[in-house]
């Protein structure tokens, strides 16, 4: 079956960090870039970050450069996101999607991460 | 890194049209041919329902058409059905590798 599988949402103090994993089954994942796209509760999308195939050119927007870290491994089929110095406003659910053809083609369900203490 | 623009609810009846747009600026929308429409159903993931202004993918109705002019995209769908019933995200490329989204249409079929 063709699916994005997110997990390792949570809550966390302000302050804290987490790590977001990615499963891919049922697709090449080494043909695709991939991204994590955010929807905070009842608001729209946000882009994250995005990686290339192998993993070595990296893109962030500007509201987590810097705290956020995208990184895959192509051998697992996996996607993470590093995320440290987290404030409330990253309270989110977080969505992995593949970005081939410059489109967010497949999308998981998401985790939530809820940042509060 | 401003979100695009769109108006925050339309309607319309089973059966007609409607059209949702999404405004940007000469950076995102207007410099570049890399618009991409989602429909969100309530507690769903978003699901890619045109991509490069126009394009449908597999699986899309040909109800859903896109088009964009100057700093403006829209989205139209016709021969509503009660299924289309959803939220709609535009989404532009802007620059250096990062994309943008809109805040997002809610569109209720009376």
């Amino acid at each position: 079956e063709v699916q994005l599988v997110e997990s390792g949402g949570g809550l966390v103090q302000p302050g804290g960090s987490l790590r977001l994993s990615c499963a891919a089954s049922g697709i090449t994942f080494t043909y695709h870039w991939m991204s994590w796209v955010r929807q905070a509760p009842g608001k729209g999308l946000e882009w994250v970050a995005n990686l290339n195939e192998p993993g070595n050119d990296k893109y962030y927007s500007d509201s987590v450069k810097g705290r956020f870290t995208i990184s895959r491994d192509n051998s697992k089929n996996s996607l993470y996101l590093e995320m440290d110095s987290l404030r409330a406003e990253d309270t989110a659910l977080y969505y992995c999607a593949t970005h081939g053809g410059r489109k967010f083609g497949l999308w998981g369900q998401g985790t939530l991460v809820t940042v509060s203490s | 890194q401003s979100a695009l623009t769109q108006d925050r609810s339309v309607s319309g009846s089973p059966g007609q049209s409607v059209t949702i747009s999404c405004t940007g600026t000469s950076n995102d929308i207007g410099g570049h041919d890399l618009v991409s429409w989602y429909q969100q159903h309530p507690g769903k993931a978003p699901k890619l329902m045109i991509y490069d202004i126009s394009q449908r993918p597999s699986g899309v109705p040909n109800r859903f058409s896109g088009s964009k002019f100057g700093n403006t995209a829209s989205l139209t769908i016709s021969g509503l059905q009660a299924e289309d019933e959803a939220d709609y995200y535009c989404c532009s490329y802007s620059g250096l590798y990062h994309w943008v989204f809109g805040g997002g249409t809610k569109l209720t079929v009376l």
